[in-house]
Protein backbone atom coordinates (compact mmCIF):
# COMPACT_ATOMS: atom_id res chain seq x y z
CA UNK A 1 0.00 0.00 0.00
CA UNK A 2 0.96 3.71 -0.61
CA UNK A 3 0.95 5.75 1.91
CA UNK A 4 0.41 9.57 1.82
CA UNK A 5 2.16 11.76 4.23
CA UNK A 6 0.44 15.33 4.06
CA UNK A 7 2.10 18.54 5.32
CA UNK A 8 1.87 20.53 7.66
CA UNK A 9 -1.23 19.00 9.60
CA UNK A 10 -2.51 22.79 10.25
CA UNK A 11 -1.74 25.98 8.40
CA UNK A 12 -2.55 29.01 9.01
CA UNK A 13 -3.25 31.96 6.88
CA UNK A 14 -4.96 34.97 6.50
CA UNK A 15 -7.22 36.29 3.24
CA UNK A 16 -4.92 37.05 0.38
CA UNK A 17 -1.99 34.72 1.56
CA UNK A 18 -0.58 32.21 -0.66
CA UNK A 19 -1.24 28.35 0.34
CA UNK A 20 1.51 25.84 -0.36
CA UNK A 21 0.10 22.24 1.13
CA UNK A 22 2.04 19.47 0.59
CA UNK A 23 1.78 15.54 -0.02
CA UNK A 24 4.86 12.70 0.16
CA UNK A 25 3.90 9.30 -1.23
CA UNK A 26 5.28 6.22 0.43
CA UNK A 27 6.09 5.35 -3.40
CA UNK A 28 6.10 6.68 -6.82
CA UNK A 29 2.79 7.63 -8.20
CA UNK A 30 1.74 7.87 -11.69
CA UNK A 31 0.99 11.70 -12.66
CA UNK A 32 -2.43 10.53 -14.10
CA UNK A 33 -3.07 8.59 -10.75
CA UNK A 34 -3.21 11.69 -8.30
CA UNK A 35 -5.88 13.99 -6.52
CA UNK A 36 -6.93 16.55 -3.96
CA UNK A 37 -9.99 17.02 -2.33
CA UNK A 38 -11.65 19.67 -0.25
CA UNK A 39 -13.64 19.00 2.79
CA UNK A 40 -15.85 21.39 4.70
CA UNK A 41 -17.46 20.08 8.33
CA UNK A 42 -20.35 17.95 7.28
CA UNK A 43 -20.12 17.61 3.44
CA UNK A 44 -18.45 15.35 1.40
CA UNK A 45 -14.60 15.36 -0.17
CA UNK A 46 -14.75 17.88 -2.96
CA UNK A 47 -12.59 17.11 -5.72
CA UNK A 48 -10.07 19.82 -6.93
CA UNK A 49 -7.79 18.02 -8.72
CA UNK A 50 -7.14 15.26 -10.74
CA UNK A 51 -4.16 13.54 -13.14
CA UNK A 52 -2.21 15.98 -10.62
CA UNK A 53 -2.93 19.36 -11.99
CA UNK A 54 -5.81 19.70 -13.83
CA UNK A 55 -8.49 21.33 -12.14
CA UNK A 56 -11.92 20.04 -11.54
CA UNK A 57 -15.39 20.97 -12.96
CA UNK A 58 -16.14 24.42 -11.45
CA UNK A 59 -12.53 24.93 -9.15
CA UNK A 60 -11.12 28.18 -9.66
CA UNK A 61 -8.04 29.19 -12.11
CA UNK A 62 -6.38 29.64 -7.94
CA UNK A 63 -6.13 26.39 -7.31
CA UNK A 64 -3.45 24.93 -8.77
CA UNK A 65 -1.65 21.25 -8.69
CA UNK A 66 2.01 19.86 -9.42
CA UNK A 67 4.14 17.48 -8.80
CA UNK A 68 5.80 14.15 -9.75
CA UNK A 69 7.40 10.51 -8.46
CA UNK A 70 6.49 10.92 -4.75
CA UNK A 71 6.53 14.92 -4.45
CA UNK A 72 3.18 16.61 -4.86
CA UNK A 73 1.58 19.93 -4.16
CA UNK A 74 -1.50 21.98 -3.79
CA UNK A 75 -1.16 25.77 -4.11
CA UNK A 76 -3.76 28.45 -3.68
CA UNK A 77 -2.51 31.76 -5.22
CA UNK A 78 -4.50 34.04 -3.00
CA UNK A 79 -6.58 32.65 -0.50
CA UNK A 80 -10.40 32.90 -0.32
CA UNK A 81 -12.92 32.72 2.73
CA UNK A 82 -14.36 29.86 1.47
CA UNK A 83 -11.22 27.92 1.17
CA UNK A 84 -10.81 27.75 4.56
CA UNK A 85 -11.17 23.82 5.15
CA UNK A 86 -9.32 19.97 4.86
CA UNK A 87 -7.36 19.68 2.07
CA UNK A 88 -7.20 15.55 1.11
CA UNK A 89 -4.19 14.40 -1.41
CA UNK A 90 -5.06 10.47 -3.06
CA UNK A 91 -3.46 8.24 -5.09
CA UNK A 92 -4.42 5.27 -7.14
CA UNK A 93 -1.33 2.46 -7.48
CA UNK A 94 -3.19 -1.09 -7.01
CA UNK A 95 -5.49 0.28 -4.73
CA UNK A 96 -6.63 4.21 -3.56
CA UNK A 97 -5.06 5.78 -0.47
CA UNK A 98 -5.32 9.33 1.52
CA UNK A 99 -3.37 11.33 3.27
CA UNK A 100 -4.12 12.76 6.65
CA UNK A 101 -5.53 15.62 5.66
CA UNK A 102 -4.18 19.33 5.86
CA UNK A 103 -6.37 21.59 7.94
CA UNK A 104 -6.63 25.23 6.08
CA UNK A 105 -7.41 27.72 8.69
CA UNK A 106 -7.98 31.46 9.23
CA UNK A 107 -5.31 33.51 11.10
CA UNK B 1 -25.38 15.84 -13.30
CA UNK B 2 -25.11 12.66 -11.45
CA UNK B 3 -26.39 12.61 -7.59
CA UNK B 4 -25.80 10.01 -5.25
CA UNK B 5 -27.43 9.29 -2.06
CA UNK B 6 -26.60 6.80 0.16
CA UNK B 7 -29.26 5.01 2.67
CA UNK B 8 -29.51 2.35 5.01
CA UNK B 9 -29.18 1.83 8.76
CA UNK B 10 -27.38 4.45 11.38
CA UNK B 11 -26.83 1.76 14.23
CA UNK B 12 -25.45 -1.76 14.12
CA UNK B 13 -24.66 -4.22 16.41
CA UNK B 14 -21.17 -5.87 17.07
CA UNK B 15 -20.96 -9.01 15.01
CA UNK B 16 -23.75 -7.92 12.66
CA UNK B 17 -23.45 -7.23 9.06
CA UNK B 18 -23.73 -3.38 7.40
CA UNK B 19 -25.83 -3.03 3.86
CA UNK B 20 -26.03 0.08 2.44
CA UNK B 21 -27.02 1.12 -0.46
CA UNK B 22 -26.35 4.40 -2.71
CA UNK B 23 -29.08 5.25 -5.19
CA UNK B 24 -27.49 6.97 -8.89
CA UNK B 25 -29.54 9.07 -10.90
CA UNK B 26 -28.04 11.28 -13.67
CA UNK B 27 -25.84 8.14 -14.87
CA UNK B 28 -26.60 4.85 -15.40
CA UNK B 29 -25.22 1.84 -13.51
CA UNK B 30 -23.79 0.91 -16.69
CA UNK B 31 -22.18 3.15 -17.95
CA UNK B 32 -18.19 2.99 -18.48
CA UNK B 33 -17.65 4.09 -14.43
CA UNK B 34 -16.66 2.33 -11.22
CA UNK B 35 -18.71 2.67 -8.27
CA UNK B 36 -17.21 3.06 -5.05
CA UNK B 37 -17.90 3.07 -1.81
CA UNK B 38 -15.33 5.01 0.49
CA UNK B 39 -15.51 5.60 4.25
CA UNK B 40 -14.14 8.14 6.87
CA UNK B 41 -13.52 7.53 10.30
CA UNK B 42 -11.72 10.41 13.22
CA UNK B 43 -8.86 8.05 13.83
CA UNK B 44 -8.29 6.71 10.54
CA UNK B 45 -9.27 9.30 8.04
CA UNK B 46 -10.26 8.56 3.97
CA UNK B 47 -10.59 4.88 3.78
CA UNK B 48 -11.40 3.25 0.38
CA UNK B 49 -13.24 0.46 0.54
CA UNK B 50 -14.06 -1.22 -2.99
CA UNK B 51 -15.57 -0.32 -6.46
CA UNK B 52 -17.64 -2.30 -8.82
CA UNK B 53 -18.43 -2.20 -12.52
CA UNK B 54 -20.70 -3.28 -14.58
CA UNK B 55 -18.54 -5.75 -16.19
CA UNK B 56 -18.66 -8.00 -12.92
CA UNK B 57 -15.51 -6.63 -12.19
CA UNK B 58 -15.06 -5.64 -8.27
CA UNK B 59 -12.10 -4.52 -6.47
CA UNK B 60 -12.00 -3.96 -2.83
CA UNK B 61 -9.21 -2.96 -0.19
CA UNK B 62 -6.61 -6.09 0.78
CA UNK B 63 -7.59 -4.59 4.16
CA UNK B 64 -11.17 -5.42 4.01
CA UNK B 65 -11.29 -7.83 1.53
CA UNK B 66 -12.16 -10.28 3.87
CA UNK B 67 -15.48 -9.08 4.74
CA UNK B 68 -16.63 -6.73 2.12
CA UNK B 69 -19.23 -7.14 -1.27
CA UNK B 70 -19.95 -4.76 -3.58
CA UNK B 71 -22.87 -5.45 -5.94
CA UNK B 72 -24.69 -3.41 -8.81
CA UNK B 73 -28.35 -3.67 -9.28
CA UNK B 74 -29.15 -2.40 -12.73
CA UNK B 75 -32.83 -2.24 -12.46
CA UNK B 76 -32.86 0.11 -9.66
CA UNK B 77 -29.79 1.82 -10.58
CA UNK B 78 -28.17 1.53 -7.88
CA UNK B 79 -25.34 -0.14 -6.00
CA UNK B 80 -24.63 -1.86 -2.37
CA UNK B 81 -22.61 -2.24 0.01
CA UNK B 82 -22.56 -5.38 2.76
CA UNK B 83 -19.83 -5.39 5.75
CA UNK B 84 -19.67 -8.40 7.96
CA UNK B 85 -18.83 -8.85 11.34
CA UNK B 86 -18.83 -5.00 12.17
CA UNK B 87 -16.81 -4.12 15.37
CA UNK B 88 -16.85 -0.34 16.91
CA UNK B 89 -13.58 -0.16 14.30
CA UNK B 90 -16.36 0.23 11.60
CA UNK B 91 -18.06 3.42 12.92
CA UNK B 92 -17.60 5.56 10.46
CA UNK B 93 -18.92 8.03 7.89
CA UNK B 94 -20.05 5.79 4.77
CA UNK B 95 -19.73 7.56 0.88
CA UNK B 96 -20.71 6.25 -2.27
CA UNK B 97 -18.97 7.65 -5.29
CA UNK B 98 -18.03 7.25 -8.95
CA UNK B 99 -14.66 6.86 -10.40
CA UNK B 100 -13.96 7.30 -13.70
CA UNK B 101 -11.95 4.38 -15.90
CA UNK B 102 -9.43 6.77 -17.52
CA UNK B 103 -9.07 9.36 -15.34
CA UNK B 104 -8.76 7.84 -11.76
CA UNK B 105 -10.30 9.66 -9.46
CA UNK B 106 -13.77 10.29 -7.46
CA UNK B 107 -15.71 12.80 -9.22
CA UNK B 108 -18.63 12.62 -7.71
CA UNK B 109 -20.07 11.36 -4.31
CA UNK B 110 -22.78 11.13 -1.94
CA UNK B 111 -23.48 12.90 1.05
CA UNK B 112 -22.55 10.23 3.25
CA UNK B 113 -24.38 8.48 6.17
CA UNK B 114 -23.14 7.71 9.81
CA UNK B 115 -23.03 4.69 10.85
CA UNK B 116 -22.42 3.55 14.31
CA UNK B 117 -21.51 -0.05 15.77
CA UNK B 118 -22.73 -0.50 19.54
CA UNK B 119 -25.04 -2.88 21.17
Amino acid sequence: EIVLTQSPGTLSLSPGERATLSCRASHSVGINYFSWYQQKPGQAPRPLIYATSTRATGIPERFSGSGSGTDFTLTISRVEPEDFAVYYCQQYGLSYTFGQGTKLEIK
Amino acid sequence: QVQLQESGPVMVKPSETLSLTCGVSGDSISSNHWWNWVRQTPGKGLEWIGEAHHSGTVNYNPSLKSRVTISLDKSNNQFSLKLTSMTAADTAVYYCARSTVTIVYFDSWGQGTRVTVSS
